[in-house]
C-alpha cells in the first residue's frame, strides 16, 4: 500500500494561474519535503517540515508556498506558474525517532505542465 | 552551502560487470543514503548509512561510508539490465527542524544485455 500518495499525478496548468499540488502520509512523520525535479537533473530541495517547523530554501522562489494543516497532509502553492516552473514535483517524508532520520520515502511525484 | 558531488554522471555498461558509483562532499553529514529512481517515478531507498567505515551490503550492492562521514560508494557485482536506473547519493543531517536532506546531480546507469 502507497504510504505517501501525492496527487495529481499530473497536472496541466495554464501560464499564470495558481495551482495546488498535495501530498498525504499514511507513516505519522515529523518532516516532510518538497522538491523539484526537472528532466535528467536531481531533485532540488524546495522546503520542508519539521512538525509544524517550516524552513525555506534560501534559493526557493516567492512563487512557491506551502502548508500544512496537520501531520498527514502538505500542499505546494504554486502562485503564478511560468513555463520555468513545469517539472515533476516530488513530496516525501521522514521519520526522526529520538533525532535520527530515517530514510526518505518519496511519493510518486506530480508531473506538472505549463501551457 | 552543502554539495554533493556525484560522479560518474553517466555509465552504460554490459551485463556482468562490475562498477563502482561515487559520491563526495566536502562538508560532514550525519547520514548518507542512496536511492534508485525509474523514469516518471519517485526515487526509492536503498539504504542509510550513519557511521563512519560503515558497508552495507544488499544482494549484489555494496554501500560503504567514508570514515569522515564526508563521501560514500555503491558498489555493484555482476550488472544485470534490470539495475538500469539513475542512483541518487543524498546527505541527511540531524537537529531537529534544522535538519534537511540534499542530493546529488546522480548517476545514470544503463546496463545493456
Amino acid at each position: 500500500d502507497a504510504m505517501v500518495i501525492q496527487n495529481p499525478r499530473y497536472q496541466v496548468t495554464q501560464f499564470g494561474k495558481p495551482v495546488t499540488l498535495s501530498c498525504s502520509q499514511t507513516l505519522n512523520h515529523n518532516v516532510m519535503y518538497w522538491y523539484q525535479q526537472k528532466s535528467s537533473q536531481a531533485p532540488k530541495l524546495l522546503f520542508h517540515y519539521y512538525d509544524k517547523d517550516f524552513n525555506n530554501e534560501a534559493d526557493t522562489p516567492d512563487n512557491f508556498q506551502s502548508r500544512r494543516p496537520n501531520t498527514s497532509f502538505c500542499f505546494l502553492d504554486i502562485r503564478s506558474p511560468g513555463l520555468g516552473d513545469a517539472a515533476m514535483y516530488l513530496c516525501a517524508t521522514q521519520g526522526d525517532p529520538q533525532g535520527v532520520r530515517t530514510g526518505a520515502f518519496f511519493g510518486q511525484g506530480t508531473r506538472l505542465t505549463v501551457v | 552551502t552543502q554539495l554533493l558531488e556525484q560522479s560518474p554522471q553517466f555509465l552504460s555498461i554490459q551485463e556482468g560487470e562490475n562498477l563502482t558509483v561515487y559520491c563526495n562532499s566536502s562538508s560532514v553529514f550525519s547520514s548518507l543514503q542512496w536511492y534508485r529512481q525509474e523514469p516518471g517515478e519517485g526515487p526509492v531507498l536503498l539504504v542509510t548509512v550513519v557511521t563512519g567505515g560503515e558497508v552495507k551490503k544488499l544482494k549484489r550492492l555494496t554501500f560503504q561510508f567514508g570514515d569522515a562521514r564526508k563521501d560514500s560508494s555503491l558498489h555493484i557485482t555482476a550488472a544485470q539490465p534490470g539495475d538500469t536506473g539513475l542512483y541518487l547519493c543524498a546527505g541527511g543531517n540531524h537537529g531537529g527542524s534544522q535538519g534537511n536532506l540534499i542530493f546529488g546531480k546522480g548517476t545514470k546507469l544503463s546496463v545493456k544485455p
